[in-house]
């Protein structure tokens, strides 16, 4: 069946680069997405990438995709205090698929 | 643009009650989704419509759920005899038809059975 599977934690000091990384099931998938999560919030898009891309680059994030491996992963460089939240993953088919989340901890 | 909003944002109610959330989505957008949120996971898909017909429901839309989008414009979900189970957050999000634009979110019913 279809699933999306992230690390559940990452710590990164602040300054450094964040990379948080996913792997997914359905190599049907017509669009791969990763989203934010605050604290008692929605999810807020922060980017994509169709699944012929294999590198998507907006501002500090940078998405990777090997659809061979099927592996996605997102770069935050120069990670600041306000990325700490939970990244979610997930594939697009007919309907979206998110992973748990990846909780992303700032040091100082 | 307003995005997607959902009231009320949280919902505290004893068990067996019936609850009812509203999501008005982003004026443009024809399609309108539910998902459910628990501690610790990714939301999950329940249900969605285009316009005013609901195309599909997820297994995890047992009897007591039901979603309307009467006139195509904002939705209803509502939890009867609700279960400690039902705690959770619910998300709606909404996008334009086209095949490929994204979802976007709201900001959550939070829903908290006692």
């Amino acid at each position: 069946g279809e699933d999306v599977e992230q690390s559940l934690f990452l710590s990164v000091r602040e300054g450094d680069s964040s990379v948080i990384n996913c792997t997914y099931t359905d190599s049907s998938s017509t669009y791969l997405y990763w989203y934010k999560q605050e604290p008692g919030a929605g999810l807020q898009l922060l980017t994509y990438i169709f699944s012929n891309m294999d590198m998507k680059q907006d501002q500090r994030l940078t998405v990777l995709l090997n659809k061979k491996d099927k592996h996605l992963s997102l770069r935050i460089a120069d990670t600041q205090t306000g990325d700490s939240a939970i990244y979610f993953c997930a594939e697009k088919d007919d309907k979206i698929i998110f992973g748990k989340g990846t909780r992303l901890h700032i040091l100082p | 643009d307003t995005g997607v909003s959902q009231d009320p944002r949280h919902k505290i109610t004893k068990r067996g009650q019936n609850v009812t959330f509203r999501c008005d989505p982003i004026s443009e957008h024809n399609r309108l989704y539910w998902y459910r949120q628990t501690l610790g996971q990714g939301p999950e898909f329940l249900t969605y419509f285009q316009n005013e017909a609901q195309l599909e429901k997820s297994r995890l839309l047992s009897d007591r759920f039901s979603a309307e989008r009467p006139k195509g414009s904002f939705s209803t979900l509502e939890i009867q005899r609700t279960e400690q189970g039902d705690s959770a957050m619910y998300l709606c999000a909404s996008s334009s038809e086209s095949w490929n634009q994204p979802q976007h979110f709201g900001d959550g019913t939070r829903l908290s059975i006692l």
